[in-house]
């Protein structure tokens, strides 16, 4: 099976612009999780999407938001960038077998808001 | 909210034995999982404990004492592709899983 894909893999960016990043989860894998990855901040939670619909939420504002296809597929939007959300955005999908289920991540889109 | 508590650097030479410690407080739990990563690459799955005890693959061991919400993983023969950050992991109650900051082991000859 193909892994976890994400695109792109390097965006840089302007104060105040947004940002779409894509996350393709591996086949049949329904569930997908986002994290922000800084230095010395390990792995942040932002969200969850299983089946279309959001389960869960980390401590993030407003203005990260996501969301998830029927396919599985899905995207993450920052908008009014601040210097602050420069990171790695790492995507991880999981089938959901139960609170044992192993998260799979994708390579990361590293983000340099300038 | 949760927390988990881990060394931040861990430094020792090829052959030996590396101990990395996570304590955690959670609302609720389901489990201590623990994931390498390598510079620039994408966080892999090491291992996962439900129960107390050890569990071991290959060289890599993980412990759990669920009474004391404490965990480790025990990194035996240590090799120079061993290098990398060891994150410890937990799900809670709302299902959230939440990770430690992050241990930078670092190899040398």
């Amino acid at each position: 099976k193909a892994g976890v894909t994400q695109t792109p893999r390097y965006l840089i960016k302007t104060r105040g612009q947004q940002v779409t990043l894509s996350c393709s989860p591996i086949s049949g894998h329904r569930s997908v999780s986002w994290y922000q990855q800084t230095p010395g901040q390990g792995l942040q939670f932002l969200f969850e999407y299983f089946s279309e619909t959001q389960r869960n939420k980390g401590n993030f504002p407003g203005r990260f938001s996501g969301r998830q296809f029927s396919n599985s597929r899905s995207e993450m939007n920052v908008s009014t960038l601040e210097l602050g959300d420069s990171a790695l955005y790492l995507c991880a999908s999981s089938f959901d077998s139960g609170s044992t289920d192993t998260q799979y991540f994708g390579p990361g889109t590293r983000l340099t808001v300038l | 909210g949760q927390s988990l508590e881990q060394p931040s650097e861990v430094t020792a030479v090829e052959g030996a034995i590396v101990q990395i410690n996570c304590t955690y407080q959670t609302s609720g739990f389901y489990g201590l999982s623990w994931y390498q990563q390598h510079d620039g690459g994408a966080p892999t799955f090491l291992s996962y404990n439900a129960l107390d005890g050890l569990e071991e693959t290959g060289r890599f061991s993980s412990f759990l004492s669920r009474s004391d919400s404490y965990g480790y993983l025990l990194l035996q023969e240590l090799q120079m592709k061993d290098s990398a950050s060891y994150f410890c992991a937990v799900r809670d109650n709302d299902y959230k899983l939440s990770f430690g900051a992050g241990t930078t082991v670092t190899v040398r000859a």
